[in-house]
């Protein structure tokens, strides 16, 4: 593979319930992102990470955490879903460092919380 | 904090025209880039073209291009001789220089606009 796998594609979830989604990529990209995208709001930042073993807050971290064990996986986790979290979750990641550099995007997941 | 602006939620050309995308945004730093993405209905983001600050020259990416003006911060994106492939959503973005008034080289993202393109 190359780029960012993303899994699942689509899922309904019940309220309460916790859920990890789960992003890969094959890059080598030390930074990822985590981005939920809202009819009408565009893409907010959720939680990045500039490399393995560190991450951060973004824009709208509540109700979501993240970890970065490795350089390839960063996973998303929302402890106890609410119906408010219904939305596509994009990951992304790019090279480390200050140019203008591309952000690939994975495929997304559409998450629907009832 | 950083703002980009999209005023136009929803707009539409004719196959073969012109049209232009309208982006503002607001920021207190010098040097910065901007972005134009595109995401068709398939959901995938695809990058159209990227703007340097410190470039006067408008960047250009075959029948994308765009108008920097940097003073009134404004990044319009011109797409000539328009396809049906080209309906999608187009999103402006912002990001700073990484660690330069607390960036993390993230995307700072327009709500979108909404292109379709009529035969």
């Amino acid at each position: 593979i190359a780029g960012i796998t993303q899994a699942p594609t689509s899922q309904i979830l019940a309220a309460g319930r916790r859920m990890t989604l789960r992003c890969t990529q094959d890059m080598r990209h030390n930074a990822m992102y985590w981005y939920r995208q809202d009819l009408g709001l565009g893409l907010r930042l959720i939680h990045y990470s500039n490399t393995a073993g560190t991450t951060g807050k973004g824009e709208v971290p509540d109700g979501y955490s993240v970890s970065r064990a490795n350089t390839d996986d960063f996973p998303l986790t929302l402890a106890s879903a609410v119906p408010s979290q219904t939305s596509v979750y994009f990951c992304a990641s790019r090279e480390r460092g200050s140019g203008p550099y591309e952000q690939y995007f994975g495929p997304g997941t559409r998450l629907t919380v009832t | 904090a950083q703002t980009v602006t999209q005023s136009q939620p929803e707009m539409s050309v004719q196959e073969a025209e012109t049209v232009t995308l309208s982006c503002t945004y607001d920021t207190s730093e010098n040097n910065y880039y901007l972005f134009w993405y595109k995401q068709p209905p398939s959901r995938q983001m695809i990058l159209v073209i990227r703007q340097e600050a410190y470039k006067q020259q408008n960047a250009t990416e075959n029948r994308f291009s765009v108008n920097f003006q940097k003073a009134a911060k404004s990044f319009s994106l011109k797409i000539s001789d328009s396809q049906l492939g080209d309906t999608a959503m187009y999103f402006c973005a912002f990001t700073g220089l990484l660690n330069y008034g607390g960036s993390q080289g993230n995307l700072i993202f327009g709500k979108g606009t909404k292109l379709s393109v009529k035969p």
